[in-house]
C-alpha cells in the first residue's frame, strides 16, 4: 500500500539549514508529483513547492530563494533542504503524493520542526 | 497569490445534522479544487477533489459543489468521526493556497 514517511530533526537553531527526508513505498517517484507542505501557527498550511515525475520542480515564491526539493528515484527518496531559517518556520513538515493534478492524495505523518536556540 | 477564505472558522453541530462548509476564491479558479479533512495529531486526509469528485474510501455523506470563485463541502447525516478540521485548497494558479480552516465540533 501508498506510504510516506518524513524524518528530519525536531530541533532546528535560527540560521541554520533544515533537511528533510521523505521515504515512500507503494508506488513510483517517476509516476507521481511530490509535494511539500508545512502547517505552522503562524500561516496554517502552505505550500511550499514539488518535484514533477520527470525530476523538475516548482516553487512557492516564498521560499524560493531558500528552499531545494530533490530526489533519489533508486531509494525511493525525495529530500526538502530550506536554509536561513527563522522562528517563523516553526511547524510540521509533510511530504504528499500529488496525482500528477495539484492536489494532494496521500500523506505522510509529518515532522514537527522547532527552530530555536 | 489566490485567497481562500473559509466561513466559518468554527462550527458546532449535532449528530445526524447536515453541515456545510463555504471557502471563497479570491478569483476564478475553474473548479480547480480540493478539500481535506484533519483530525487532531494527524495529517491532512484528501476528500473531494475538482470541487466535486469524492476521493476513493470516502463516505458517500460528504460532497462538493461549486464553480468560480464560491465552492462548498457538505456532510451529510453527521457522524461522530467527523469532528475534525476542513480545509479547502485551490490548485488553479501558483502558488497553489490553502484555506484557513473550519473546526466542527459536536454539540
Amino acid at each position: 500500500q501508498v506510504q510516506l514517511k518524513e524524518t528530519g530533526p525536531g530541533l532546528v537553531q535560527p540560521t541554520q539549514t533544515l533537511s528533510i527526508t521523505c521515504t515512500v513505498s507503494g508506488f513510483s517517484l517517476t509516476s507521481y508529483y511530490m509535494q511539500w507542505v508545512r502547517q505552522t501557527p503562524g500561516k496554517g498550511l502552505e505550500w511550499m513547492g514539488f518535484i514533477r515525475s520527470g525530476g523538475s520542480t516548482e516553487y512557492n515564491s516564498e521560499f524560493k530563494s531558500r528552499l531545494s526539493i530533490s530526489r533519489d528515484t533508486s531509494k525511493n527518496q525525495v529530500f526538502l533542504k530550506m536554509n536561513s531559517l527563522k522562528t517563523e518556520d516553526t511547524g510540521v513538515y509533510y511530504c504528499a503524493r500529488d496525482p500528477l493534478m495539484g492536489f494532494f492524495d496521500y500523506w505522510g505523518q509529518g515532522v514537527m520542526v522547532t527552530v530555536s536556540s | 497569490d489566490i485567497q481562500m477564505t473559509q466561513s466559518p472558522a468554527s462550527l458546532s453541530a449535532s449528530l445526524g445534522e447536515t453541515v456545510t462548509i463555504e471557502c471563497r476564491a479570491s478569483e476564478d479558479i475553474y473548479s480547480n479544487l480540493a478539500w481535506y479533512q484533519q483530525k487532531p495529531g494527524n495529517s491532512p486526509q484528501l476528500l473531494i477533489y475538482d470541487a466535486n469528485s469524492l476521493a476513493d474510501g470516502v463516505p458517500s455523506r460528504f460532497s462538493g459543489s461549486g464553480s468560480g470563485t464560491q465552492y462548498s463541502l457538505k456532510i451529510n447525516s453527521l457522524q461522530s468521526e467527523d469532528v475534525a478540521s476542513y480545509f479547502c485548497q485551490q490548485y488553479n494558479n501558483y502558488p497553489w493556497t490553502f484555506g484557513g480552516g473550519t473546526k466542527l465540533e459536536l454539540k
